[in-house]
């Protein structure tokens, strides 16, 4: 079952602009991880945030936890077109003894150059 | 895509035939996965492996199997007992120590099977 959210399901913008993609969730979590998806492609993981951190930096990507309000927030800035693709939260759930991945659906992200 | 290989790329199947996937990885991973993704869905869980000789059913592992005999093989057999077989069909790989929480995983290529 999905137990994430990715809000907006699509989002277009034009080159240079920030991209701010959210992900909510319904369980207690150890970590939550955003992956990235090419069209027709494998995921790609990009970074991983665990439940006792609040931000998390790498290159143009910025993730934040909340996790008394069960949500994510994935920021890219300087966005580029070949930042064009599908962005997933998913959760390693509190209490997993078998380490399994909760994906959300998605937000598909348009970079116009 | 890692060091992870699914075969074929695409694969065209007739209503009543078993077909098999095949998802190689040279990551000396322990756990290996299999997701299902249909257009504009999010990845669902058919079958995961911790380790060889050992699987368990995801979400919707109905009209599917698989295998574990080698650590680095975890083929994905879709029977005709699966309805609607259609989908973009994902193989993926974690490292995995038992009590130990995993990290990431890394997926394959992907193989997108169609039913004519």
């Amino acid at each position: 079952s999905q137990q994430g959210e990715e809000d907006p399901q699509a989002l277009s913008i034009q080159e240079g602009e920030n991209a701010t993609m959210n992900c909510s969730y319904k369980t207690s979590i150890n970590n939550l991880q955003w992956y990235r998806q090419n069209s027709g492609r494998g995921l790609v993981h990009l970074i991983l945030i665990r439940s006792n951190e609040r931000e998390k930096h790498s290159g143009r990507l910025r993730v934040t936890l909340d996790t008394s309000k069960k949500s994510s927030s994935l920021l890219i800035t300087a966005s580029r077109a070949a930042d064009t693709a599908s962005y997933f939260c998913a959760m390693l759930r509190r209490g997993s003894t078998l380490g399994r991945l909760y994906f959300g659906r998605g937000t598909q992200l348009t970079v116009w150059p | 895509d890692g060091g992870i290989t699914q075969s074929p790329k695409y694969l065209f199947r007739k209503e009543g035939q078993n077909v098999t996937l095949s998802c190689e990885q040279n990551l000396n991973h322990d756990a290996m996965y299999w997701y299902r993704q249909d257009p504009g869905q999010g990845l669902r869980l058919i079958y995961y492996s911790q380790i060889v000789n050992d699987f368990q059913k995801g979400d919707i592992a109905e009209g599917y199997s698989v295998s574990r005999e080698k650590k680095e093989s975890f083929p994905l057999t879709v029977t005709s007992a699966q309805k609607n077989p259609t989908a973009f069909y994902l193989c993926a790989s974690s490292p995995y120590l038992a009590g130990a929480e995993l990290d990431t995983q890394y997926f394959g290529p992907g193989t997108r099977l169609t039913v004519l």
